[in-house]
């Protein structure tokens, strides 16, 4: 079974500029997620989809924020414009939401530097 | 909301030794989950815990629920080089809340 795809691994922006991060799921899984992980912390939700639904994004910035999963497949994450703040590994997961499937399946990850 | 302390925060052990990392809730738990993150790497979930007292075993890999559902921990009996990496407890506070980890460095 492939894994969940993001790109690109690595991205280096200016403050104020605006950048965006792609994720595939693993097929047939109906959740997914967005988790943003600054370097020394765990991973922090950011927004969950539920197929294209939003299902919870009350930790999502969204003013700057914003998310979208529109056929229910692939999802894009974007930020603008970006804060140094926003340095950090966004970790896509996902899951097949169904009853006894537990663990999140993560992607390797975007880590992104705001310089 | 619901906290999760996880401690300690960062472990050096010599190759062989045990290591043991807590975490530890305000609120009684449902049910909580462990993962694994390799330095660079993303993480990589190990196992999820329901039953109060659940004790499972993988390979040199302990885990145990507490009887109260507030706390948990993982045991790695006789560590080795390829356990480096930072643990995390994961519990449900609406969605998966992440612990802060525990950081394990194994000296050869």
């Amino acid at each position: 079974e492939a894994g969940v795809a993001q790109s690109p691994r690595y991205k280096i922006i200016e403050k104020r500029q605006s950048v965006a991060f792609w994720c595939n799921p693993i097929s047939g899984h109906a959740t997914l997620y967005w988790y943003q992980q600054i370097l020394g912390q765990g991973p922090k939700l950011l927004i969950q989809f539920q197929n294209n639904g939003v299902v919870d994004d009350s930790q999502l910035p969204k003013d700057r924020f914003s998310a979208e999963r529109l056929k229910g497949v692939d999802s894009t994450l974007k930020i603008q414009p970006a804060k140094l703040e926003d340095s950090a590994v966004y970790l896509c997961a996902s899951r097949t939401g169904t009853v006894g499937d537990y663990g999140y399946t993560f992607g390797s990850g975007t880590r992104l530097t705001v310089v | 909301g619901q906290q999760v302390m996880q401690i300690p925060q960062y472990q050096h052990v010599q190759e062989g030794e045990d290591f043991t990392t807590y975490c530890n809730s305000s609120t009684t738990l449902s049910n909580i989950q462990w993962y694994k993150q390799r330095p660079g790497g993303h993480p990589v979930f190990l196992i999820q815990l329901v039953k109060s007292g659940e004790v499972k075993k993988q390979k040199r890999l302990t885990f145990q629920f507490g009887e109260a559902k507030k706390n948990s921990s993982l045991h790695i009996t006789a560590t080795q080089t390829t356990d480096v990496g930072t643990y995390f407890c994961a519990v449900p506070r609406g969605q998966l809340t992440f612990g802060s980890g525990t950081q394990l460095t194994v000296l050869p």
